[in-house]
């Protein structure tokens, strides 16, 4: 069965400081891994990542896959309150569905 | 141009009785999905379209659960006697066909509620 664990499940910070979320996963018929933030309803596209060892950036975010040991992190940098949201990690399947396989996600709270 | 739109947001309904959830994709976007998130846990595939058939339809839970998009764009997802179990944010999510996998968006979602 094809299986995506996040850790931690819930995460308590302080503004500025820097996050690190984990994905690890199990799955036959890899395509890639998604990263989205879910504030309300909407997941809301963060990054794809397809190669091993090549870090997608996007301002104080980032994020690296390992496809050898079949994990990716996520990391924020000098968090605000806006950051504070669940994280959700997804895998992409090579199949006609393309369809996604979800963590349970990361809930991060930032406190000012 | 639009997102990907879903209504209601908010059903309230009893055990029992039928309801419909309706997805709006983005246009011109030929693959259509849905999902059902229950509370603290991430989004679990229900159905794909590409187009307007139903591609794989493995994630439905039984057979009260039903989905159509008979003209290729709104898709329609019906639950039959819906159980209290049923509760959960139905999400919906849209991407345009190409050869590589493209990202999928999100809709807000329908949060169901059975009493």
């Amino acid at each position: 069965e094809d299986k995506v664990v996040q850790s931690p499940l819930s995460l308590v910070v302080h503004e500025g400081d820097t996050v690190t979320l984990n994905c690890s996963y199990e799955v036959t018929n890899f395509r890639s891994l998604l990263w989205y933030k879910q504030e309300k309803k909407a997941p809301t596209f963060l990054f794809m990542l397809t190669s091993s060892g090549i870090e997608k950036k996007s301002g104080r975010l980032s994020s690296i896959l390992d496809k050898k040991e079949l994990f990716s992190i996520l990391n924020i940098t000098a968090t605000q309150t806006g950051d504070s949201a669940v994280y959700l990690c997804a895998v992409a399947l090579i199949q006609g569905a393309q369809k996604l396989v979800f963590g349970q996600g990361t809930r991060l709270t930032i406190n000012p | 141009g639009a997102g990907v739109s879903q209504t209601p947001s908010n059903k309230v309904t009893e055990k029992g009785k039928y309801v419909e959830l309706r997805c709006d994709p983005i246009s011109g976007h030929t693959a259509l999905y849905w999902y059902r998130q229950s509370l603290g846990q991430g989004p679990e595939f229900l159905i794909y379209f590409q187009g307007t058939g139903a591609a794989d339809d493995s994630g439905l839970p039984n057979d009260r659960f039903f989905a159509v998009r008979p003209e290729g764009s709104v898709s329609t997802l019906k639950i039959q006697r819906t159980e209290r179990g049923d509760s959960a944010v139905y999400l919906c999510a849209s991407s345009p066909r190409t050869v590589t996998y493209n990202e999928q968006f999100f809709g807000p979602g329908t949060r169901l509620t059975v009493l």
